[in-house]
């Protein structure tokens, strides 16, 4: 299967740093990639989903100022979170998508964030 | 509103027995129905899925159900065995728009030797 990427795969930063985690389709070109947050033991919830070249669609709740998203190529998409805090220690994960209407969802190994 | 309803919450089974995981739907413009599987500290991965046209697809020891009248499927693991230990999260979509995965609360799986 297609394979997506993520980096870094864990981060701690101090409260109120910003931190940037990327993601990359590897072998294909995503023209969609949604960013999730996953709590511990808890299931997978849509923070936004970006296409490249366009602002990206945050779902309800999700402050867009807080969590910048960025969509610059059709192999990588950005998410940072801005001044973080403890609250924001989640596990984040993306996936991608190419075109194609039917195609399979195609998810990154996560990236661990703690803010001390 | 949580439209994937998922069932149950965890599920302890011997080696060699069968897991049998349920989820129901609310929205009938749902197209695609997949199966993931999540190691602890690892990001989800594809097993298997299904669209509402079959009623069942099976590959290797996991099969899916599929009920459209009642807005059901299920995952079966035929043969489970302790590598078989995750968490699995049935999920669904739509294939216009933007694609967006709705998914289940999540199974937590043991497999006991």
């Amino acid at each position: 299967g297609a394979v997506v990427s993520q980096h870094p795969s864990w981060v701690i930063c101090k409260s109120g740093t910003s931190v940037k985690i990327e993601c990359r389709s590897l072998d294909f070109q995503a023209t969609t990639m949604f960013w999730y947050r996953q709590f511990p033991k808890q299931s997978l919830m849509l923070m936004a989903t970006s296409n490249e070249g366009s602002k990206a669609t945050y779902e309800q709740g999700v402050e867009k100022d807080k969590f910048l998203i960025n969509h610059a190529s059709l192999t990588l998409s950005t998410l940072t979170v801005t001044s973080a805090h403890p609250e924001d220690s989640s596990f984040y994960i993306c996936s991608a998508l190419t075109g194609i209407s039917t195609d399979t969802q195609y998810f990154g190994p996560g990236t661990r964030l703690t803010v001390l | 509103q949580q439209q994937v309803k998922q069932s149950p919450q965890s599920l302890i089974v011997q080696k060699g027995g069968i897991s049998i995981i349920n989820c129901a739907y609310e929205n009938t413009a749902f197209d695609y129905f997949p199966w993931y599987q999540q190691f602890p500290g690892k990001g989800p991965a594809l097993l298997i899925a299904i669209r509402p046209d079959v009623s069942e697809k099976k590959e290797g020891r996991f099969t899916i159900s599929f009920n459209k009248s009642a807005k059901q499927f299920s995952l079966h693991i035929m043969d489970s065995q302790p590598g078989d230990s995750a968490t699995y999260f049935c999920a669904a979509r739509r294939d216009t728009g933007r694609r967006a995965l709705t998914f289940g609360s999540g199974t937590r799986l043991q497999v006991q030797p």
